[in-house]
């Protein structure tokens, strides 16, 4: 059963500063079917990220994404305050999906 | 434009059933899978099940394999999701969720539901 793991747990950042994020496959993956969404609290997840590092229609492009087989990342370029909230990886590649436990960022 | 409209609120007992259902509008609604994602309080996003609208075919988590039953109706572009058993466990929003496409290429889950709280209390 495929794990990803998300660290840290919390990020703490300034605006204009640049957030990283990670997300750690517990076996290798296709970056093809790596996507990342963030949550705003009491919204519903949004889609960023699409193929590890495809900006998903109207995204930002202070988002973007990286990596493959079991380390892919997550980054913000400049931070805003709107910014805050919780993002989550996932992999897509079958049916049965799975999201990493989630980064909360607060800026 | 494209949207996923779900049912209102649901409260039930102990040892229910709640049936929940996701309208899909704005796009062909055959040719998207749609799948169920729940969150329960102060927790994170848990993947459920998936159906293909089209043939309608599943896919369930092993952990809710056996009280799960995702159907859907092409005529009236409704997916629906069964639970039963229910228990406090299982107090969380429901969200359910369209696999987009961009250019041919499969892009996840693009477009969501505003999601259904479902409270499990006697």
């Amino acid at each position: 059963e495929l794990v990803l793991t998300q660290s840290p747990g919390t990020l703490s950042l300034s605006p204009g500063e640049r957030a990283t994020l990670s997300c750690r496959a517990s076996q290798s993956v296709s970056s093809t079917f790596v996507a990342w969404y963030q949550q705003k609290p009491g919204q519903t997840p949004r889609l960023l990220i699409f193929g590890a590092s495809s900006g998903a229609p109207g995204i930002s492009d202070r988002f973007s994404g990286s990596g493959s087989e079991t380390d892919f990342t997550l980054t913000i370029s400049s931070l805003e305050p709107d910014d805050s909230g919780v993002y989550y990886c996932q992999h897509y590649g079958s049916s049965a999906r799975t999201f990493g436990q989630g980064t909360r960022v607060e800026i | 434009q494209v949207q996923l409209v779900q049912s209102w609120a649901e409260v039930k007992k102990p040892g229910a059933s709640v049936k929940i259902s996701c309208q899909a509008s704005g796009y062909t609604f055959i040719n998207y899978d749609i799948h169920w994602v729940r969150q329960a309080p102060g927790q994170g996003l848990e993947w459920m099940a998936v159906i293909n609208p089209s043939g309608g075919s599943t896919t369930y988590a092993q952990k809710f394999q056996g009280r799960i039953s995702v159907t859907r109706d092409p005529s009236t572009s409704i997916v629906y999701m069964e639970l039963r058993g229910l228990t406090s466990e299982d107090t969380a929003v429901y969200y359910c969720a369209r696999d987009g496409t961009i250019f041919g290429v499969l892009m996840a889950m693009d477009v969501w539901g505003k999601g259904t709280t479902v409270t499990v209390s006697s």
